[in-house]
């Protein structure tokens, strides 16, 4: 079966940049999606089509695909980004999510 | 505005049967996919199913197919997920969620979650 994988863990100072990576067989050959999800609440959307944004989310969400590896860029990271984040993207007629990545803003 | 609200959500003893629903608003709901996700306390996020809108194909995730039933009415905006043979892994915050695109793109609406507890 299909896997997305990410690490666990980021951490990252207010104002600087959090890069957070989504691996998968050609994943660059399908849409990669991305959801923010904070602790007691239902994810968010930040990034579709491997880089769009939904309407509200902040320009300092941003997104790439490429290859084998999809990556989330938060730029100028902000103490209420902190929070847990979930690559996805469909394998044929399957969807399939990362393991999630939990950012931390020292 | 967009509006997804799951319920049905209980606790259920090993083997058992529950029904969830999630109540659409706020848009065409013919029109879109419509997928369940999952949750397990702790854990990260795990795809369960997806319906199309007009035609109700369906596909669902090795660890519930046989056993999971995903169906909608248009008619009533509504989406379900019959659960049938519940284990103590099904145990999860199960979300209803909206698909851009049929098997393509993300999604971009997502409803509260309702809370499924398998244990004796």
């Amino acid at each position: 079966s299909y896997e997305l994988t990410q690490p666990p863990s980021v951490s990252v100072y207010p104002g600087q940049t959090a890069r957070i990576t989504c691996s998968g067989d050609k994943l660059g050959d399908k849409y990669a999606s991305w959801y923010q999800q904070k602790p007691g609440q239902s994810p968010v959307m930040v990034i579709y089509q491997d880089n769009k944004r939904p309407s509200g989310i902040p320009e300092r969400f941003s997104g790439s695909n490429s290859g084998n590896t999809a990556t989330l860029t938060i730029s100028g990271t902000q103490a209420m980004d902190e929070a847990d984040y979930y690559c996805q993207a469909w394998d044929s007629s399957t969807g399939v999510f990362g393991g999630g990545t939990k950012v931390t803003v020292l | 505005e967009v509006q997804l609200l799951e319920s049905g959500g209980d606790l259920v003893q090993p083997g058992g049967s529950l029904r969830l629903s999630c109540a659409a608003s706020g848009f065409t709901f013919s029109t879109h996919a419509m997928s369940w996700v999952r949750q397990a306390p702790g854990k990260g996020l795990e795809w369960v199913s997806v319906i199309s809108g007009s035609d109700a194909r369906t596909y669902y995730a090795d660890s519930v197919k046989g056993r999971f039933t995903t169906y909608r009415d248009n008619s009533k905006n509504t989406l379900y997920l019959q659960m049938n043979s519940l284990r103590a892994d099904d145990t999860a915050v199960y979300y209803c969620a909206r698909a851009q695109q049929w098997l393509s793109g993300g999604f971009d609406y997502w409803g509260q979650g309702t809370l499924v507890t398998v244990s004796s």
